[in-house]
């Protein structure tokens, strides 16, 4: 199986801050990389897939970018509504494995 | 509008059998993979399985070959995920997930509570 680790596993910010999630696969995956956003008691959410599409309805201050094996979430100004559990995932071949998580919460 | 909506929570012991839904609507249903994720209580998401309905290839993770069935109904659009001997460590939300282009979660039902317990 590939293995996704994420960086950090918790953070903590401000409104307006700009943050950066880094996500790293055990093996190549192309751009075969997605992003998840969860909120407590929600369905997760996605924000981003192929590594730096941004889903339809997902708000221009999220990205993506990245290939390989290393890639990132950057959020360009935190918002209220922000402050969640994001998941990177890679598809690129079965098992789709998730990443541990990043919690951001308010500092 | 795609449509996931999951069947209800239930609560069940240990050593008997379960299967719950995914009702769908709003596209194809043949042609785009659906598939399982688990959450246990305060966990992570972990991905179980993929099934594409249209020829009925499935997929497990290793983690969970062998210890749920997965399967699909095409004329009534509906997947189902299944046990036939829970345990207490089961107890957990099941998510479906329809996969799309990328293998990207693109839409995601709203969770069954399975709660496995003596």
């Amino acid at each position: 199986d590939i293995q996704m680790t994420q960086s950090p596993s918790s953070l903590s910010a401000s409104v307006g801050d700009r943050v950066t999630i880094t996500c790293r696969a055990s093996q190549t995956i192309s751009n075969y990389l997605n992003w998840y956003q969860q909120k407590p008691g929600k369905a997760p959410k996605l924000l981003i897939f192929a590594a730096s599409i941004l889903q339809s309805g997902v708000p221009s201050r999220f990205s993506g970018s990245g290939s390989g094996t290393d890639f990132a979430l950057t959020i360009s100004s935190l918002q209220p509504e922000d402050f969640a559990t994001y998941y990177c995932q890679q598809s690129y071949i079965t098992p789709f494995t998730f990443g541990p998580g990043t919690k951001l919460d308010v500092k | 509008e795609v449509q996931l909506v999951q069947s209800g929570a239930e609560v069940r012991k240990p050593g008997e059998s379960l299967k719950i839904s995914c009702d769908t609507s709003g596209y194809s249903f043949s042609t785009y993979s659906i598939g399982w994720v688990r959450q246990m209580p305060g966990k992570g998401l972990e991905w179980m399985g993929i099934i594409y309905p249209g020829d009925s290839d499935t997929r497990y993770s290793p983690s969970f070959e062998g210890q749920v069935t997965i399967s699909a109904d095409t004329s009534i659009t509906t997947a189902y995920l299944q046990w036939s001997s829970l345990k207490a460590s089961d107890t957990a939300i099941y998510y479906c997930a329809r996969h799309n282009g990328y293998n990207e979660i693109d839409y995601w039902g709203q969770g069954t509570l399975v709660t496995v317990s003596s």
